[in-house]
């Protein structure tokens, strides 16, 4: 276990349906992350929490919605995906806050491996 | 812009030593990230360079340019399991880091 734990570790949905990505933190950590990973491609932040508020939202797509409930939890909800959604979805953790590398050093779960039909 | 740029794929041989380079540009420069990511995995944390030259960790070693906007991960005593993707990240003025697409490292017996 490194930390964080994301579930499920693998999702295929179809088009049409709704679903939900869970990442908890047990480090302590005031910052949490949604990355997408695709193959070959360098990634791709999505939204950033800092201390339960929203501080980045890089032009995502609204049927990606995030909720962050605690400093611990972060999910992802999902709906009306696109076959090109299908990535690996990363959850990351920091101490928060900007300054030296202690405060950004990221420490990922293992991912939530999602396919669209 | 801003760019990060690293070989897609390198292979060596088990007990050998390998150096995988990233060159970027950035808006900015708070520092350079290397992680590691085997298949399946989370990736994780291996070294942090923002002054320039060379910090050993054990057989891993990270070497910074600030001038040549270039940086170098170097293993030596190669391991089987040492064959992951190694993504290279820089960290702009904004504090945002910028990701390379990752070299991915095959060992050979």
């Amino acid at each position: 276990e490194t930390g964080v734990t994301q579930t499920p570790r693998h999702l295929v949905m179809g088009m049409t349906n709704k679903k939900s990505l869970k990442c908890e933190q047990h480090l302590g950590h005031n910052a949490m992350y949604w990355y997408k990973q695709s193959a070959k491609k360098p990634l791709e932040l999505m939204f950033v929490y800092n201390f339960k508020e929203q501080t980045e939202n890089n032009s995502v797509p609204s049927r990606f919605s995030p909720e962050c409930p605690n400093s611990s939890h972060l999910f992802l909800h999902l709906h009306t995906l696109q076959p090109e959604d299908s990535a690996l979805y990363l959850c990351a953790s920091s101490q928060g806050g900007e300054g030296g590398s202690g405060a950004n050093v990221l420490t990922f779960g293992a991912g939530s491996r999602l396919t669209v039909l | 812009g801003q760019n990060i740029d690293q070989p897609t794929e390198m292979t060596a041989t088990e007990g050998a030593i390998v150096q995988i380079n990233c060159t970027y540009q950035t808006s900015g420069f708070n520092g350079l990230f290397w992680y590691q990511q085997h298949a399946g995995e989370a990736p994780t944390f291996l070294s942090y360079n923002v002054l320039d030259g060379l910090e050993e960790k054990g057989r891993f070693s990270s070497f910074l340019s600030r001038s040549k906007g270039y940086s170098y991960l170097l293993l030596k005593e190669l391991q089987m399991k040492d064959s992951a993707s190694y993504l290279c990240a820089t960290m702009d003025s904004n504090y945002q880091l910028i990701w390379g697409a990752g070299t991915k490292l095959i060992i050979k017996p």
